[in-house]
């Protein structure tokens, strides 16, 4: 069974920084590309980061290039989100996502919380 | 980047009757490789989004076959062939054929 648990985050003021982290486990880590998606009240499902299967090749929404950094580690099958540079509007609940291929999304993590606020 | 215009905003449904949402794209949806990248997704109270159907009219494992999926282009539809009590919910539309990916705003399913 696929399973994806995301962490990290927090409650934090404008202009901070923070660092989310998605365990994986049931089905081959490292052949997978895998997604950061956010969903919030107002704007719903917003697409915010993606990586292919190696992490050699990494694509970000314009909202956040330059402030955010995706990455992997196959060893631990585990998928990172640095966020540097946190704003209000990046206040949502923050998904781990599979894909079955790149720009794909299939199985969805639980979530985790990211407000900032000051 | 692709615009998905999904509606209606908000489908009351009666229970054992057909249901179906619309979901427009900007722009074709019809990559290089020749596949149409559109997924649905469902998402019941309190959870996570759940994928249905991918590339237009696939549906994923453990989905009920009263969900279908059709469309080509710029035009997709979903549709439930009699709407069962544990089908509320918000429905979304996603495009994977174009970065960046992107969501429609969702449909609204209530009883």
């Amino acid at each position: 069974e696929v399973q994806l648990v995301e962490s990290g985050g927090d409650l934090l003021q404008p202009g901070g920084s923070l660092r989310l982290s998605c365990e994986a486990s049931g089905f081959t880590f490292s052949i997978h590309a895998m997604s950061w998606v956010r969903q919030t009240p107002g704007k719903g499902l917003e697409w915010v980061s993606s990586t292919s299967d190696s992490g050699a090749n990494t694509y970000y929404a314009d909202s956040v290039k330059g402030r955010f950094t995706v990455s992997r580690d196959n060893s631990k099958n585990t998928l990172y989100l640095q966020m540097n540079s946190l704003r209000v509007e990046d206040t949502a609940l923050y998904y781990c996502a599979k894909g079955k291929w790149l720009r794909d999304i299939e199985y969805w993590g639980q979530g985790t919380l990211v407000t900032v606020s000051s | 980047d692709v615009v998905m215009t999904q509606s209606p905003l908000s489908l009351p449904v009666t229970l054992g009757q057909p249901a179906s949402i619309s979901c427009r794209s900007s722009q074709s949806l019809v990559h290089s490789d020749g596949n149409t990248y559109l997924n649905w997704f469902q998402q019941r109270p309190g959870q996570s989004p759940r994928r249905l159907i991918y590339k237009v009219s696939n549906r994923d494992s453990g989905v009920p076959d009263r969900f279908s999926g059709s469309g080509s282009g710029t035009d997709f539809t979903l549709r439930i062939s009699r709407v069962e009590a544990e089908d509320v919910g918000v429905y979304y539309c996603m495009q994977g054929a174009h970065w960046p990916l992107t969501f429609g705003g969702g449909t609204k399913v209530e009883i």
